[in-house]
């Protein structure tokens, strides 16, 4: 089957605008998360979705960042006014369920440049 | 709040030879999980072993193995019989083992690199 896929896979936008970061999680996937990692960097959690509770935002590094999840389906960050200190590569996973037993399995991620 | 380091940046080693990668962690928690993930050039991550803290047997995967001390807090990775395939960035990742988010915490990454 399919794995995680992103889109898009790099971004380029200007200083100041809206970008919208896309994720398909595995079919039956019921557990949701983003990560951005900086360049040369290891990966920090921003958030988390598990079927219909409510979202841990607590990764989240402003209120300029948002993320929703339409049931076990499609996710989408937002960023809005983007900051030059945003550019990273934006990665998403998903796992059968919650916890620990459960492999994150990861998408290929989105190059997000801000100019 | 758990930390995980890896002090190493960068390291190279030579086709079919064995290479060792360290990190280490700093955790109040008795139970816990420590995986290690591959991130090659294409981005994707993979994982590559997982540990689980209250084991005491290290944990192994075909070639890759690793050096478990709980007391140090250490957490190595082994690599045998390196192959160009496992060039790569190294990710090493804490999991708290009562998580209900399953929320990962990863070091800053060592980068591989196997020559032949």
């Amino acid at each position: 089957g399919a794995g995680v896929s992103q889109s898009p896979s790099n971004k380029v936008t200007e200083k100041g605008k809206d970008v919208e970061l896309r994720c398909d999680p595995i079919s039956g996937h019921t557990a949701l998360y983003w990560y951005r990692q900086r360049l040369g960097q290891g990966l920090e959690f921003l958030i988390y979705f598990q079927g219909n509770s409510a979202p841990d935002k607590s990764g989240l590094p402003s209120d300029r960042f948002s993320a929703e999840r339409t049931g076990e389906s499609v996710s989408t960050l937002t960023i809005q006014r983007t900051q030059q200190e945003d550019s990273a590569v934006y990665l998403c996973a998903s796992s059968l369920n919650t916890g620990v037993r459960n492999e994150q399995f990861f998408g290929p991620g989105t190059r997000l440049t801000v100019l | 709040a758990q930390t995980v380091t890896q002090s190493q940046p960068e390291m190279s080693v030579q086709e079919a030879e064995t290479v060792t990668l360290s990190c280490t962690y700093d955790t109040s928690e008795n139970n816990y999980y420590l995986f290690w993930y591959k991130q090659p050039p294409s981005r994707q991550m993979i994982l590559v072993i997982r540990q689980e803290a209250y084991k005491q047997q290290n944990a192994t995967e075909n070639r890759f193995s690793v050096n478990f001390q709980k007391a140090a807090k250490s957490f190595s990775l082994k690599i045998s019989d390196s192959q160009l395939g496992d060039t790569a960035m190294y990710f090493c990742a804490f999991m708290k083992h009562d998580s209900n988010t399953g929320k990962l915490i990863f070091g800053q990454g060592t980068t591989l690199q196997v020559k032949p």
